[in-house]
């Protein structure tokens, strides 16, 4: 079974600066990837994926995260966050084989002006 | 675009009741899935369907049960709900092609309440 890491449950950051949030996952087979945002009461929305190919994957609202396979981890990036970008975001990790996915406890991000 | 309907925003229930709480896609998903969120824990499966009337248990299905009577709806039911059955309840679906590869798009939740 896989199992989905995420290292930080908050990430405080001013407005303007650059975010990164860390995720590993543990599995024995090949995996796609995903990185979903959940905006205070609503349900989650999916910011980007990974399938296969291009190891930099760009995704909806300037996000964009980097799949390492060797490391085993799918880390989200932003160069410049707004205050729009308070939310919850987790990662989550789906077997090549298996229609479940497997998710984060989820990293709570606050930006602040 | 996908739109998974959940039919209730906050539900408040007390103990020992049956309790329903109902989804819909407008998609024509093969796959339905219900999670409870909890803070520091993330999402757990509950229980999916990958058809109509099938169903197979998540990681935590005790319980609870599911219902998939047609394509588009997908029940979960508490069958005699208690306190620590006070959740965040999300419904999502997904298209069958490709096992794996198909992101999955969620309704609003349903914040649940048992007194």
């Amino acid at each position: 079974a896989q199992s989905v890491t995420q290292l930080d449950s908050q990430v405080p950051v001013f407005e303007e600066a650059p975010v990164e949030l860390r995720c590993n996952y543990s599995s024995s087979v090949s995996v796609y990837l995903f990185w979903y945002v959940q905006y205070p009461n609503q349900g989650l929305q999916l910011l980007l994926k990974y399938l296969s190919g291009s190891t930099l994957v760009k995704g909806i609202n300037g996000f964009e995260a980097e799949f390492n396979k060797s490391q085993t981890s799918f880390h989200l990036r932003k160069p410049s966050v707004h205050i729009s970008d308070t939310a919850e975001y987790f990662c989550a990790v789906s077997l090549s084989n298996d229609y479940k996915l497997s998710f984060g406890a989820g990293t709570t991000v606050t930006v602040r002006a | 675009d996908v739109k998974v309907t959940q039919s209730s925003r906050y539900l408040v229930k007390r103990t020992g009741e049956k309790v329903f709480l109902e989804c819909v896609q407008d998609m024509d998903h093969e796959n339905m899935f219900w999670y409870r969120q909890d803070p520091g824990l993330g999402l757990r499966l509950i229980y999916f369907s990958y058809d109509v009337k099938m169903k197979e248990k998540g990681d935590i299905p005790e319980g609870y049960s599911v219902s998939r009577e047609k394509k588009e709806r997908f029940s979960l039911i508490l069958e005699s709900a208690s306190t620590n059955q006070t959740s965040m309840y999300l419904c999502a679906s997904s298209s069958g092609g490709g096992r794996g590869n198909q992101p999955q798009h969620f309704g609003d939740g349903t914040r649940l309440s048992i007194l």
